[in-house]
């Protein structure tokens, strides 16, 4: 089974300061590792993802990730945050032995004061 | 945003009443997915249709009943909903359904409210 911890379910930043959110995953093989964020009354929108090679992915919105296989976490970073980045982010997990199912995680919000 | 569509938007329902969500695709993919989104909670799949055939039903209870007749069009048919049934319905494609490195992407969700 694969599943996917964020364990904050909120995150506070002024505008300008670097900006985490956490992601860990638990897979029984390898993982495909995504990033979403979702605007208010909107769909999903994809932000990066990883699949294999360079453990810095780097995706849209000057968004970037970081995959660490010992610690089973892909945290998801903007160097310097933007009043816009406020949103509802998601963290979610593939596993290559599960080929369908994408499993997310509970969500992350973050809100960037100006 | 425009790749994947939606319709309503938005939609209010009787316990009693049947209503149907649409979804259609721009991208020529040829998965489609149903999820539910809860607030606080993990977005849990519903259905996922591959090539027009239906692969995954997540237990998920009678009172929904998918129907994809090409692989461009997606429908969520419901009856005899319940109060708990109330929230986001997402619909997602992607280039394949079984292919692991495929990006989903997401349509703009059906609000539905069960009354």
């Amino acid at each position: 089974a694969q599943s996917v911890a964020q364990p904050e379910d909120q995150v506070n930043v002024a505008e300008g300061n670097p900006l985490t959110v956490k992601c860990t995953y638990s897979v029984s093989g390898n993982p495909y590792l995504f990033w979403y964020v979702q605007y208010p009354n909107r769909g999903l929108q994809f932000l990066l993802k990883y699949i294999t090679g360079d453990n810095l992915v780097k995706g849209s919105y000057g968004f970037e990730a970081e995959f660490n296989k010992s610690q089973t976490s892909f945290h998801l970073k903007k160097p310097s945050a933007l009043v816009s980045d406020s949103a509802l982010y998601f963290c979610a997990v593939r596993d290559r032995e599960d080929d369908y199912k994408l499993s997310f995680g509970a969500g992350t919000t973050v809100t960037v004061r100006a | 945003e425009t790749g994947v569509t939606q319709t309503p938007r938005h939609l209010v329902m009787g316990m009693t009443n049947k209503k149907s969500l649409k979804c259609e695709q721009h991208l020529g993919h040829n998965a489609m997915y149903w999820y539910k989104q809860s607030a606080k909670k993990p977005l849990e799949l519903m259905f996922v249709y591959n090539f027009k055939e239906q692969t995954e039903n997540n237990s998920v209870p009678s009172r929904f009943s998918p129907e994809c007749p090409n692989s461009s069009h997606l429908f969520l048919h419901l009856h005899t909903l319940q109060p708990e049934d109330s929230a986001l319905y997402l619909c997602a494609s992607s280039q394949h359904g079984d292919f692991g490195t495929d990006t989903q992407y997401f349509g703009p969700g059906t609000r539905l409210t069960v009354l």
